[in-house]
């Protein structure tokens, strides 16, 4: 049980272009889903938390409207990262989290995200 | 502020051989949960355990065990006759009811050798 699948697994895009990221719980209903960034050797940076059915609760220094994050059902969250520059170019992953902050986050297998 | 260190950035061993990754924390609150997830090359990080603050008992499963000391804030990981495919990026995390969202440490690079 809790699985967390994420798609894609790797893209390659122009610079300029939209991004969008996909997070499901496959096994579980995830009221809390959250995304963060990894570079290289480095530990995971979270971006953002969202709930189902609110805005998501950005970190400071993330901008809200450059990583936009949709929570529209309790086993799908989106990260789309709008006009991709090379400098978003990083590891992607999402968690996802049961009800309430005693359950675990179980964390997807990530997204390679390369600007060009 | 919820703070992790994990001090040793890397560690390499010999297969077979015994090794401890330590995590120290910070927290004011009185009620949290520890967490280790191992990140191999993969990059997709795998949950191996997780201890809330009221319960000390120490654990172990399989070749690994957690050491859960309140009193030095630590809760450091035991790998027993590690094998090559322990080789991964181990990371220490504190959640807590105040935050609701996982602190990491840096993580410990851990090198297992034939």
């Amino acid at each position: 049980g809790a699985v967390v699948s994420q798609h894609p697994s790797r893209v390659i895009c122009k610079s300029g272009t939209s991004v969008k990221i996909e997070c499901r719980s496959l096994d579980f209903q995830a009221t809390t889903m959250f995304w963060y960034r990894q570079f290289p050797k480095k530990s995971l940076m979270l971006m953002a938390t969202s709930n189902e059915g609110s805005k998501a609760t950005y970190e400071q220094g993330v901008e809200k409207d450059k990583f936009l994050i949709n929570h529209a059902s309790l086993t799908l969250s989106t990260l789309t990262v709008t006009s991709a520059h090379p400098e978003d170019s990083s590891f992607y992953i999402c968690s996802a989290r049961g009800d309430g902050v005693k359950e675990t986050q179980y964390f997807g297998p990530g997204t390679r995200l390369l600007v060009l | 502020a919820q703070k992790v260190t994990q001090a040793q950035t890397e560690i390499s061993v010999v297969e077979k051989e015994d090794v401890t990754l330590d995590c120290v924390y910070e927290t004011r609150d009185t009620t949290y949960y520890l967490f280790w997830y191992k990140q191999p090359p993969s990059g997709e990080l795998v949950f191996l355990i997780r201890r809330n603050s009221f319960d000390e008992q120490n654990e172990i499963s399989g070749r690994y065990s957690w050491n859960f000391q309140k009193s030095t804030s630590s809760f450091n990981f035991t790998i027993t006759a590690s094998q090559v495919v322990d080789s991964a990026v181990y990371f220490c995390a504190l959640d807590t009811g105040t935050a609701s969202k996982l602190t990491f440490g840096t993580g410990t690079r851990l090198q297992v050798t034939l």
